[in-house]
């Protein structure tokens, strides 16, 4: 099945900088790949997501970058502030139903991103 | 205002209890997921359901149950025989598989 590798586990960045995340899959299968935020006590809120028919996508300070043949994607925040101090979780969803609607999504181990002022 | 709640927000356990978790969404979404979340860990699929009246076991089903006889409410029901049941408990919805999945704010479920 999926497996989906996130690094690093831990980012520490100063306000201002840029900050990069990356997750391998090893399902070729795969064609959503979405970023959720996790701040302390809540539940994920997705911030981003792409496509496999897309290569990159931009929101403001946020993209995802998608290479189909490496099988990887990345999340990059630019001009990082305090705010963005979380834990961020990419996944990857692969077809359940051989055609059909259903994936489920499998889950990298998250990346604590700490933001200093 | 449309959203996922989940509740209790804390949960504590005896030995040997079952307990529930109640996640209520009124997003008119048709499917329902539950996960777990340890420390350090990414989220692991217990249980999902793409309709009323039906659900799938996901990665570790073991020692839970759900049903899913109303399209808004999916509950997760933690029985004795899962032994290592601390965790944090998210529920999520979508309009369909493979389309973007909204939690709720989690259930922290612990061991007295």
């Amino acid at each position: 099945g999926e497996n989906v590798e996130q690094h690093p586990s831990t980012l520490s960045v100063q306000e201002g900088d840029s900050a990069v995340i990356k997750c391998t899959y090893s399902d070729s299968a795969s064609n959503y790949f979405p970023w959720y935020k996790q701040e302390l006590g809540k539940g994920p809120q997705l911030i981003i997501d792409i496509r496999s028919n897309v290569g990159e996508k931009k929101d403001q300070r946020i993209a995802v970058t998608l290479n189909k043949t490496a099988k990887h994607f990345s999340l990059h925040i630019t001009e990082t502030q305090p705010e963005d101090s979380a834990v961020y979780f990419c996944a990857a969803s692969t077809v359940v139903n051989y055609g059909g609607s259903q994936g489920n999504l499998i889950f990298g181990k998250g990346t604590k991103l700490s933001v200093k002022p | 205002d449309g959203g996922i709640t989940q509740s209790p927000k804390y949960l504590f356990r005896k030995e040997g209890q079952n307990v529930t978790l109640s996640c209520e969404q009124n997003l008119n979404h048709d499917a329902m997921y539950w996960y777990r979340q340890d420390p350090g860990q990414g989220l692991r699929l217990i249980y999902y359901s793409q309709i009323v009246n039906d659900f799938q076991k996901g990665d570790i089903a073991e020692g839970y149950s759900v049903s899913r006889e109303k399209k808004e409410s999916f509950p997760l029901t933690v029985t004795s025989a899962q032994k290592n049941p601390t965790a944090f408990y998210l529920c999520a919805s979508s309009p369909q598989g493979n389309q973007p999945q909204h939690f709720g704010d989690g259930t922290r479920l612990s061991i007295l």
